[in-house]
């Protein structure tokens, strides 16, 4: 199976400026969750989409939101960039077939906000 | 609220010593644990993953972490490493049924020929 894509690659954007990063699942995974890494504070939370409803969320404020489509593919978007917003994003995807479940992970958007 | 500590922010090792890096949470109720891996370029990959059982997981690439409940540790061990485990590891922990991820900082390993 395809792992799990993610696009665009790099992004380079200006402050004040809105992005939006696309993700598509492993074939058949129904959860798609978003994950922000930055050296300082690592890795964290952002979002789960499951059957296009957000199931999970974490401490970011609302200019970070998401969808999710009927093929599971997903997308999350940031208004009014901040250069703290600079960061990796990672979505990862999971089956979601026994509640216990294994996330893997896209290879991220690398965004730079100037 | 949940969190992960993982000791050790960078550790230098040579070819063939043995490895541990701790992992502490903070969780009273049941959890989930991985150990996930980012090689230099690549993206994370699952290293092994602790869902119930026996507290003695393996994974790939001869790693392996123990489980031990009284403590709430997961630590990542691996008898003799190599350069091409040069990478970062990240502990995580979600909660029961929550896919919610919670990460430890991670750690720089570093092994030199």
């Amino acid at each position: 199976k395809a792992g799990v894509t993610q696009t665009p690659r790099y992004l380079i954007k200006t402050r004040g400026q809105q992005v939006t990063l696309s993700c598509s699942p492993i074939s058949g995974h129904r959860s798609v969750s978003w994950y922000q890494q930055t050296p300082g504070q690592g890795l964290q939370f952002l979002f789960e989409y499951f059957s296009e409803t957000q199931r999970n969320k974490g401490n970011f404020p609302g200019r970070f939101s998401g969808r999710q489509f009927s093929n599971s593919r997903s997308e999350m978007n940031v208004s009014t960039l901040e250069l703290g917003d600079s960061a990796l994003y990672l979505c990862a995807s999971s089956p979601v077939e026994k509640g216990r479940d294994t996330q893997y992970f896209g290879p991220g958007t690398r965004l730079t906000v100037l | 609220a949940q969190s992960v500590s993982q000791h050790n922010h960078h550790v230098i090792l040579s070819e063939a010593a043995s490895l541990e890096l701790g992992c502490n949470y903070s969780y009273g109720g049941t959890v989930n644990l991985f150990w996930y891996v980012q090689y230099p370029g690549q993206h994370l990959q699952l290293l092994l993953k602790y869902f119930s059982g026996d507290p003695l997981v393996k994974g790939i690439k001869g790693f392996e972490a123990e489980f031990i409940k009284s403590k709430f540790s997961f630590n990542l061990r691996k008898p003799s490493v190599q350069w091409s485990d040069t990478a970062e590891y990240f502990c995580a922990v979600n909660a029961g049924n929550n896919r919610k991820l919670i990460w430890g900082l991670g750690t720089s390993l570093a092994v030199n020929p």
